[in-house]
């Protein structure tokens, strides 16, 4: 596609339910980068993608937090029994390569948990 | 542990007025440094530095990166209202962290008519 495209782009679900957020990098992009953005904070780093395996999965908060990658293209992070503290926007981003070149950014997905 | 700092956290200028935002970084095994504008959800690129005292220019955007200082700053010349918005600055790090970006909490800019 002509950007990283994010799905959905706004999700509210119930406390203890399990949600999944989908990224589609663009085309031929061979890294893929999860971030969080909590209200007022900057970018948190979750996981980064180089194909399908994941070289660093640092930045997931806590084993309820997952991601995989298929193909080398599409990527799916799950969040298993959310808490309102998972309530934050999430962020993809794609590169060609790992940040020899910018990342470019999907719009989103809002997620509040209630 | 990777850290970016960036100040001031928020600013609010007239159009016309020319801003200077900071950042700083303590990132092993440093590669660049990157800022971007974020108005609404996605955080659009600016630069990406990698050179010490060379600086990018785009526009009445400029930017440069002191690897010395560990710090970069983004200049903006003849504000618009059009600017207002978050600038994030993030480093790249190499060695096990390779393709990460540990990203600063932002500054936020806000232009006035």
């Amino acid at each position: 596609g002509a950007g990283v495209s994010q799905s959905p782009s706004n999700k509210v679900t119930e406390k203890g339910k399990d949600v999944e957020l989908r990224c589609d990098p663009i085309s031929g992009h061979t890294a893929l980068y999860w971030y969080r953005q909590s209200l007022g904070q900057g970018l948190e780093f979750l996981i980064y993608f180089q194909g399908n395996s994941a070289p660093d999965k640092s930045g997931l908060p806590s084993d309820r937090f997952s991601a995989e990658r298929t193909g080398g293209s599409v990527s799916t992070l799950t969040i298993q029994r959310t808490q309102q503290e998972d309530s934050a926007v999430y962020l993809c981003a794609s590169s060609p390569q790992p940040l020899n070149t910018e990342a470019f950014f999907g719009q989103g997905t809002r997620l509040t948990v209630v | 542990e990777d850290k970016v700092v960036q100040s001031p956290l928020s600013l609010v200028v007239h159009e016309g007025d020319t801003v200077t935002l900071n950042c700083s970084y303590e990132v092993t095994n440093f590669r660049s440094l990157l800022w971007y504008k974020q108005e609404k959800k996605a955080p659009t690129f600016l630069f990406m530095l990698t050179s010490s005292g060379i600086e990018k220019k785009s526009g009445r955007l400029s930017s440069i990166l002191d690897k010395k200082e560990l710090s970069s700053i983004l200049n903006i010349t003849a504000t618009q209202t059009g600017d207002s918005a978050i600038y994030l600055c993030a480093a790249n790090a190499g060695g096990t962290s390779y393709g990460k970006l540990t990203f600063g909490q932002g500054t936020i800019l806000t232009v006035h008519p």
